[in-house]
């Protein structure tokens, strides 16, 4: 089947600084992707849908502006969380559209913030 | 607004035995549903989905699904559960195939020896 990949796995990192997660569609060409937040113990919240060659759309209350995503291409988009803060530590997960009718998500990238 | 519930947030049950697992959506047209798996520390694992035909719906690991139209319920059920099966589990829903996923809070599934 298709495959997600995400990199890197986890990251720790200081308050203040910039951190980049990339998500690849590895054996297709996504012209979607999604980016999701999960909390520990919580559900998966849909941040933003990033699309090939043009800006992403956030869901209400994600700050663009933190959040940074880039869909350089088919088989890649990227989030940068930007002067990340404690807060913002978390399981950062990516889907990628494929087939017509299926997503594949990526295994997820846990954010550590001190 | 579509929205997914599943009003269990943990389940218990003994190797062996049965399991339902209860979702029920919100949405003014037919949905596409859809049960995702994810063990500790991992992505999520699709089980099954359902965008029309059949309302029985069969999955991988031995899972399965039934879609209730008239009580906008999507369960998912396993005749006889494995310890490998503790895990939380996300029914979730999509007005498009390919559109964005809204998740339920998932249910943890407990496994007795």
């Amino acid at each position: 089947g298709a495959v997600v990949s995400q990199h890197p796995s986890w990251v720790i990192c200081k308050s203040g600084t910039s951190v980049k997660i990339e998500c690849r569609s590895l054996d297709f060409q996504a012209t979607t992707m999604f980016w999701y937040r999960q909390f520990p113990k919580q559900s998966l919240m849909l941040m933003a849908t990033s699309n090939e060659g043009s800006k992403a759309t956030y869901e209400q209350g994600v700050e663009k502006d933190k959040f940074l995503i880039n869909h350089a291409s088919l088989t890649l988009s990227t989030l940068t969380v930007t002067s990340a803060h404690p807060e913002d530590s978390s399981f950062y997960i990516c889907s990628a559209s494929g087939s017509p009718d299926t997503q594949y998500f990526g295994p997820g990238t846990r954010l550590t913030v001190l | 607004a579509q929205s997914v519930t599943q009003p269990d947030i943990h389940i218990t049950v003994s190797e062996g035995a049965s399991l339902e697992l209860r979702c029920n959506y919100s949405y003014g047209a037919t949905p596409y549903l859809f049960w995702y798996v994810q063990s500790p520390g991992q992505g999520l694992q699709l089980l099954l989905k359902y965008f029309s035909g059949d309302t029985l719906v069969q999955g991988i690991k031995g899972f399965e699904a039934e879609f209730k139209r008239s009580q906008s319920s999507f369960n998912l059920r396993k005749p006889s559960v494995h310890w490998s099966d503790a895990a939380e589990y996300f029914c979730a829903v999509a007005p498009n195939r390919d559109d964005k996923i809204i998740f339920g809070k998932g249910t943890r599934l407990h496994i007795l020896p």
